[in-house]
């Protein structure tokens, strides 16, 4: 597609129900990022994919929190048993191959908005 | 990655140019300095960026200090719709970590009718 896609739009869970949301990357786009914004605040790297690579889950919170992503393709962000601490708006954002890493420029999704009743 | 400094917020008249700041003192000779924006309800957008050189774009311009200690976002002509919180990022070109950015929270432009 023409940007990265994000689904849902809006997500309201009740405490301790498992939710899924879901990246679609721009086509060729070999890197992938996920990012959290709580309300009033700075974006909070989450995890980071690219290509067939480890990814680098250094940004996690807690092991309630896992992603996936199948080549360089489509990725879920799954968060289980869900705290209220965890409602804020989840970015998602991907990035060309090539170019001096410096210079690389990410493309960011609309966000998938969560909120923990 | 190197600490970025900006203003919490900045307010502008529509139609005025509007420059906004950002220091990094202890930028590295690798690092890019990225600049995002994001408007109210969406997620950040790419604005420019620069490593020693200004910087002209389509959206913006981008002057950094001849020391790279310091930048400066310049928006020629302000609209309404440039109203949103801008985000000065440095980006290294090498090392562990060099593909993340690190957002802060920015300066929230507001632009006055």
């Amino acid at each position: 597609g023409a940007g990265v896609s994000q689904s849902p739009s809006n997500k309201v869970t009740e405490k301790g129900k498992d939710v899924e949301l879901r990246c679609d990357p721009i086509s060729g786009h070999t890197a992938l990022y996920w990012y959290r914004q709580r309300l009033g605040q700075g974006l909070e790297f989450l995890i980071y994919f690219q290509g067939n690579s480890a990814p680098d889950k250094s940004g996690l919170p807690s092991d309630r929190f896992s992603a996936e992503r199948t080549g360089e393709s489509v990725s879920t962000l799954t968060i289980q048993r869900t705290q209220q601490e965890d409602s804020a708006v989840y970015l998602c954002a991907s990035r060309r191959r090539g170019a001096r890493s410096g210079a690389n420029v990410l493309t960011f999704g609309a966000g998938s908005r969560l909120t923990v009743l | 990655d190197a600490k970025t400094t900006q203003p919490n917020s900045m307010e502008s008249n529509e139609e005025e140019p509007v420059h906004l700041p950002c220091n990094h003192s202890t930028i590295s000779g690798t690092d890019y300095i990225h600049w995002y924006r994001q408007l109210p309800s969406q997620g950040p957008e790419y604005v420019i960026h620069g490593l020693t050189s200004n910087v002209n774009n389509r959206m913006a311009s981008l002057a950094i200090a001849e020391d790279r200690k310091s930048s400066t976002l310049i928006l020629h002509r302000a609209t309404l719709r440039d109203a949103a919180v801008y985000y000065c990022i440095l980006r290294s070109d090498s090392g562990a970590g060099s593909y993340q950015l690190t957002f802060g929270k920015g300066t929230k432009l507001s632009v006055i009718p």
